[in-house]
């Protein structure tokens, strides 16, 4: 079945970086987009980027300038890198599985990692 | 950026209610509106998408409308299991963007 699970440190330094990674089963990078999005504690959704099928990217302009998202089919695993993080940053990340089609929400979510940003 | 903005930020209802939660675009969203439903703790899972398409396994207590730029998603005879924040989020335009939330606690 399909499943999404994200990994990587809880805690980051401020000005450091993130890397997250999200590890896909029961469907593949090259047929469905992988999403990333974030919720602060107790707050609302933001989304970050996306990874097409064909491997190209687009991001929120708001992170943009931060954030960078690769995936490696091979492994079927998506990456997350966002530099520069600080206190703002704390959040719970998700990845997320594009519906098939153009439309484009969300029907598989990962279970979240919850990051820290604290020296 | 389009901006979402949900109604109430918080609910409190009885068993066996019905409840409506509100969501107005800032502009145009023809459709393109999604409704998620987040448990403590929990990822956000899929409820309705395509304003009024429910998805698989939802049950049918559940329903979405509206149009434009203001849309609604309803819950039919409250279940103590639809104790929940929902979400909705619009994709018709990038970048996608999510309200703000409701709370929906029971009274």
């Amino acid at each position: 079945q399909v499943q999404l699970k994200e990994s990587g440190p809880g805690l980051v330094q401020p000005s450091q970086t993130l890397s997250l990674t999200c590890t896909v089963s029961g469907f593949s990078l090259t047929s469905y987009n992988v999403h990333w999005v974030r919720q602060p504690t107790g707050k609302g959704l933001e989304w970050m980027g996306v990874i097409w099928t064909g491997g190209s990217t687009d991001y929120n302009s708001a992170l943009k300038s931060r954030l960078s998202i690769s995936r490696d089919t091979s492994k079927s695993q998506v990456f997350l890198k966002m530099n520069s993080l600080q206190t703002e940053d704390i959040a719970t990340y998700y990845c997320a599985r594009e519906d098939g089609g153009s439309a484009y929400y969300f029907d598989y979510w990962g279970q979240g990692v919850m990051v820290t940003v604290s020296s | 950026d389009i901006q979402m903005t949900q109604s109430p930020a918080s609910l409190s209802a009885s068993l066996g209610e019905t409840v409506t939660i509100e969501c107005r675009a800032s502009e145009d969203i023809y459709n393109g509106l999604a409704w998620y439903q987040q448990k403590p703790g929990k990822s956000p899972q899929l409820l309705i998408y395509n304003a009024n398409s429910l998805h698989t396994g939802v049950p049918s207590r559940f329903s979405g409308s509206g149009s434009g730029t203001q849309y609604s998603l309803k819950i039919n005879s409250l279940q103590s299991e639809d104790v929940a924040s929902y979400f909705c989020q619009q994709y018709y335009d990038y970048p996608w963007t999510f309200g703000g939330g409701t709370k929906l606690e029971l009274k």
